[in-house]
């Protein structure tokens, strides 16, 4: 079962825009967590939030968490044609699974 | 920096084959997965260990099978393959330090 559902499936912007995807969950959780994955390649970590945090900075990463309405928020700034890749959101219950959503496909058009 | 290592990335068989995933990670990891990813469905978890010797179904079990003799090395099975395994399997180690995974490389298995 998907906990987590991205939103949008797919987006594309110029490069120096702004990147925002959300992310619905439907159950209680632990934390929150986005990654990312270059095409064909492994996921790599991109931020942590827990459930008792509202905002979280890393670099150009902003990510909000609103437990009331079950859903996150990954900002990426001034974007980059590097930053082109598939982001995931991922939820822990406080258990030993970690589920994924289905990601967001962003290009970034240099 | 934490290393999870899959062995093959690319794997073609055919029909009815056993195949062997495997998979290995160099930071005494306890908590290991294996997730397939399809397109439009995101990463589905197969099933997982906690420790030697022990393993959890995750969401999509069938037809597949796990196994966890050392620490470090967590194997995924397919024992009869079939054409709707073909995917991309990518296996992942949970550091409590950071409560994130540290994924793989991926092997994509294209059964005919």
């Amino acid at each position: 079962s998907q906990q987590g559902e991205e939103d949008p499936q797919a987006l594309s912007i110029q490069e120096g825009e702004n990147a925002t995807m959300n992310c619905s969950y439907k159950t209680s959780i632990n934390n929150l967590q986005w990654y990312r994955q270059n095409s064909g390649r492994g996921l790599v970590h991109l931020i942590l939030i827990r459930s008792n945090e509202r905002e979280k900075h890393s670099g150009r990463l902003r990510v909000t968490l609103d437990t009331s309405k079950k859903s996150s928020s990954l900002l990426i700034t001034a974007s980059r044609a590097a930053d082109t890749a598939s982001y995931f959101c991922a939820t822990e219950d406080g258990g030993f699974k970690t589920i994924f959503g289905a990601g967001t496909r962003l290009f970034v058009k240099a | 920096d934490v290393k999870v290592t899959q062995s093959s990335r690319y794997l073609v068989k055919r029909t009815g084959e056993k195949v062997f995933l495997e998979c290995v990670q160099d930071m005494d990891h306890e908590n290991m997965f294996w997730y397939r990813q399809d397109p439009g469905l995101g990463l589905r978890l197969i099933y997982f260990s906690y420790d030697v010797k022990m393993k959890e179904k995750g969401d999509i079990p069938e037809g597949y099978s796990v196994s966890r003799e050392k620490k470090e090395r967590f194997s995924l099975i397919l024992e009869s393959a079939s054409t709707n395994q073909t995917s991309m399997y990518l296996c992942a180690s949970w550091g409590p330090r950071t409560g994130e995974l540290f994924f793989g490389e991926g092997s994509r298995l294209t059964v005919l």
